[in-house]
């Protein structure tokens, strides 16, 4: 059956520390890969996203990679900061024509000052 | 501020009833995705609408149905409602046809809770 797996427990890091998130799928073969941060009773909000020719990608402290050989995506927080503190989702494309983006369930981070 | 909003933000009802969630899209954007976020299910893709079509169907119930109407905004009809269906319910748009490829803006959501 197809999953998205992300660490369902939180990780938990001091302010300053490099966290590294772990998404890993099976029985997709996305053409692109999404990263969200959520915040509790909130919407997603877009971070980054990354095609599969893509290995890397970055935006100011946040860095995406996309291995589609180990079907596995890494996202990466350098320096963070308390605010960094929220629920991490990826996301690929689950169909056709690239209309369906399809989620999993988060990893909370927590980052203590 | 995401330029997506939704209404209700929180809707209170009992089991049987039917409910109507609204959602406007940002300015320009074409798209509109509903999702259905509980605690044991995570963030669930239910349908996708682009220009006034139907694009693209996930695990929506055969009680739920959704449109989206000239004016690109849209709603989500939910009937006949179980306990189950208590949840956030998410819209979100993007500027085009592809959900997967585009960024999408989500709105604050709204609470159902079904008593």
């Amino acid at each position: 059956s197809q999953k998205i797996e992300q660490n369902s427990e939180a990780l938990n890091i001091q302010e300053g520390k490099t966290a590294t998130l772990t998404c890993n799928y099976t029985n997709y073969s996305p053409a692109y890969l999404q990263w969200y941060r959520q915040d509790p009773g909130r919407g997603p909000v877009f971070l980054l996203l990354i095609r599969e020719n893509e290995k890397e990608k970055r935006k100011e402290r946040l860095k995406v990679t996309f291995d589609t050989t180990l079907k596995q995506s890494l996202f990466h927080i350098t320096a963070s900061q308390p605010a960094d503190s929220a629920t991490y989702l990826c996301a690929l494309d689950g169909g056709t024509g690239f209309q369906k983006l399809v989620f999993g369930t988060g990893t909370r981070l927590l980052v203590s000052p | 501020d995401s330029g997506v909003t939704q209404t209700p933000k929180h809707l209170i009802t009992a089991t049987g009833q039917r409910v109507t969630l609204r959602c406007s899209p940002r300015s320009g954007d074409l798209s509109v995705y509903w999702y259905q976020q509980s605690l044991d299910q995570g963030l669930q893709f239910l349908i996708h609408y682009y220009n006034g079509e139907e694009r693209a169907k996930g695990n929506i119930l055969e009680r739920f149905s959704a449109q989206q109407f000239p004016d690109l905004h849209s709603e989500l009809n939910l009937s006949s409602l179980e306990l189950g269906d208590s949840a956030l319910y998410f819209c979100a748009s993007s500027a085009d046809s592809g959900g997967a490829y585009n960024e999408q803006f989500f709105g604050p959501g709204t609470r159902l809770t079904v008593l």
